[in-house]
């Protein structure tokens, strides 16, 4: 079955520090993938995705993504956060099929950046 | 940017009442979605719905559930009737095309009590 795996729930760090959120997907083939942030009281927003080619791929806000085929990963970096980066992030993937695609989502990582 | 509004934010039901939850997606965006996450649960998908009808739905859409978007209007998730649980956020999102990314409201708070 297709899933997508958050094996933190909660990430903290402090302000300035680099950061890494772990991501592990099981599909047949190599699905398309997401991250997405959502702040409080707001609805997701997609920060990244991957469909191929390079396999790091950037994002918004100085985020960035590494896709590996070999390890099912597609780990979420950031060279150094901010307070504002604070929210919970969710990993996602999916394929494209007839009649529409539906995402499949990890359970999310919350983030939480100390002063 | 373009936003997905989701109306109400927050509503408490009791057991066996029906609910509605109302989703105005982005104006020109023609598929549209309803997702489920049980509290510290993932996201789970329910249904998705294209030109007046169902294209695909999950296991978790239940008989007891149903969606519309009479006339371009809201497009709307209905639970008749509620079960204990159904207490769950339910994230609506629509997209322009079929590999469009979605854009995502944020949120009804559902407790069935």
């Amino acid at each position: 079955a297709q899933s997508v795996t958050q094996p933190d729930a909660r990430v903290t760090v402090s302000e300035g520090a680099s950061l890494q959120l772990r991501c592990k997907y099981s599909y047949s083939g190599t699905p398309y993938l997401f991250w997405y942030v959502q702040y409080q009281r707001q609805g997701l927003q997609l920060l990244l995705k991957y469909y191929s080619g390079d396999p790091v791929v950037q994002g918004v806000n100085g985020f960035e993504a590494e896709f590996s085929k070999s390890d099912s990963s597609f780990h979420l970096r950031k060279a150094s956060v901010h307070w504002s980066d604070s929210a919970v992030y969710f990993c996602a993937a999916d394929k494209v099929r007839t009649g529409g695609y539906k995402v499949v989502f990890g359970s999310g990582t919350r983030l939480l950046v100390s002063p | 940017g373009p936003k997905v509004l989701q109306i109400p934010s927050h509503q408490i039901i009791d057991m066996g009442q029906m609910v509605t939850l109302n989703c105005d997606p982005v104006s020109n965006h023609l598929y549209f979605y309803w997702y489920k996450q049980i509290l510290g649960q993932q996201m789970e998908f329910l249904v998705n719905f294209y030109n007046g009808k169902v294209m695909e739905k999950s296991k978790l859409f239940k008989d007891q559930f149903s969606v519309e978007r009479p006339d371009g209007s809201y497009f709307t998730l209905k639970i008749q009737p509620t079960a204990l649980e159904d207490s769950a956020v339910y994230f609506c999102a629509s997209s322009l095309g079929l590999n469009s990314d979605y854009t995502f409201g944020s949120g009804t708070r559902l407790l069935v009590i």
